[in-house]
């Protein structure tokens, strides 16, 4: 089945640590995006990815690094700059957008802690 | 600034009984307008979407919106609320482009 796949489920950080979250999706997407989930403050955008080797920041893109190597993948990096990391982070993917009713698709999120 | 507001941050209705969730949303152009449902620790799922055209819109699971563009709002309703429901709702805008605008979510509790 298609979709999108990360990994991990759970992840400890600890002070001073670089941390990199997984997502991969088989959707033959062009588009992916990385939001960050704050209990009653919805989502927010992190980073987002038109085409392999191109990506933009977000409106929380500070602490946070990415890369777009393959159409496939798009990790992020929670560098030790984010100082409140603590959050649950969802990657999405969408056909490339034209009009903008295209959907999102989400993979199941990684919740992040500080140790 | 473009924005989404879904006024109520949590509802509990009985299971059977109706249900409507709120949105307004900020902006003069009409937006693309999303509904998408959230179970605990998971990722989001598209439950409908309005772009043009009927102003009504039918969705999984039984939902529907309604578009008001006088109001500015686009309500998610269900006629019978069943216990699976329980869960996350976010309404969400697009103008076009790669940047989809979030409410804040209202969380949804069904009781017996």
């Amino acid at each position: 089945d298609g979709g999108i796949t990360q990994s991990p489920k759970y992840l400890f950080r600890k002070e001073g640590q670089n941390v990199t979250l997984s997502c991969e999706q088989n959707l033959n997407h062009d588009a992916m995006y990385w939001y960050r989930q704050d209990p009653g403050q919805g989502l927010r955008l992190i980073y987002y990815s038109q085409i392999v080797n191109d990506f933009q920041k977000g409106d929380i893109a500070e602490g946070y690094s990415v890369s777009r190597e393959k159409k496939e993948s798009f990790p992020l990096t929670v560098t030790s700059a984010q100082k409140n990391p603590t959050a649950f982070y969802l990657c999405a993917s969408s056909v490339r957008p034209g009009l903008g009713d295209e959907k999102l698709f989400f993979g199941s999120g990684t919740q992040l802690s500080v140790l | 600034a473009q924005s989404v507001t879904q006024p109520d941050i949590h509802i509990t209705v009985s299971e059977g009984a109706s249900l409507e969730l709120r949105c307004n949303y900020s902006y003069g152009a009409t937006p693309y307008l999303f509904w998408y449902v959230q179970s605990p620790g998971q990722g989001l799922q598209l439950l409908l979407k309005y772009f043009s055209g009927d102003t009504l819109v039918q969705g999984i699971k039984g939902f529907e919106a309604e578009f008001k563009r006088s109001q500015s709002s686009f309500n998610l309703r269900k006629p019978s609320v069943h216990w699976s429901d329980a869960a996350e709702y976010f309404c969400a805008w697009r103008s076009g482009g790669f940047k989809t605008i979030f409410g804040a979510g209202t969380r949804l509790f069904v009781k017996a």
